[in-house]
């Protein structure tokens, strides 16, 4: 079955310091991917997605994210930490092995960004 | 402006007091969902909805219901809530089967 690793449940970066966040998937087939990004008690907003265009995707807040196939990975960076991106990201893979391209999400990674 | 509108945004109860969640969305998107977020598990799908009078279980089924008599509208039932019920639950929708989805905002429930 499809599955979503995120590595680090917490992540603290300085501001103005690099932001990385790693995601794996499992699937050979490759899905389509996703990072959201979620604030404190608000839902989840869509971050940037990847679907089988061009392989380093932009997204919103100066967050970017590049597939790689042969590590079946999808990294989400940012070149600059600011104090307004502390929040929770998740990744999340759309199966498209599964009829209904379920959604299967990571366990998110909570960003820290230290002043 | 385009939302997927969840009520209660919280909720205190007793175990086994039969509760509902709402959920609406005014996109027209034939796919909806219920998740559940706990702490270290993520979102886990509960069930989703493929277009007007078709469900089906997601992975954490067992204790919920829901329906989708209407487009817009899929809410979740609790029909005898229990403590391990308490959790955050979102909704959300999608156009398409591969597209992004929109989340509401959340409904905080806890079950005493």
């Amino acid at each position: 079955a499809q599955s979503v690793t995120q590595l680090g449940s917490h992540v603290s970066v300085s501001e103005g310091a690099l932001v990385l966040l790693r995601c794996n998937y499992s699937s050979s087939v490759p899905p389509y991917l996703f990072w959201y990004v979620q604030y404190p008690n608000q839902g989840l907003q869509l971050l940037l997605k990847y679907t089988s265009a061009a392989t380093l995707v932009k997204g919103i807040n100066g967050f970017e994210a590049e597939f790689k196939k042969s590590e079946t990975s999808f990294h989400l960076t940012k070149p600059s930490a600011h104090m307004s991106d502390a929040a929770e990201y998740f990744c999340a893979v759309s199966d498209r092995n599964s009829g209904t391209y379920k959604y299967i999400f990571g366990t998110g990674t909570r960003l820290k960004v230290l002043a | 402006e385009a939302q997927v509108t969840q009520n209660p945004r919280y909720l205190i109860t007793v175990t086994g007091k039969k509760l509902t969640v709402t959920c609406s969305q005014n996109m027209n998107h034939e796919y909806m969902s219920w998740y559940r977020q706990d702490p270290g598990l993520g979102l886990r799908q509960i069930y989703y909805s493929m277009n007007v009078e078709v469900t089906d279980k997601g992975d954490v089924p067992e204790g919920y219901k829901v329906s989708r008599k209407e487009k817009r509208n899929f809410p979740l039932i609790l029909e005898s809530p229990s403590p391990n019920q308490t959790s955050l639950y979102f909704c959300a929708s999608r156009r398409d089967l591969w597209d992004e989805q929109f989340f509401g905002p959340g409904t905080r429930l806890t079950v005493l």
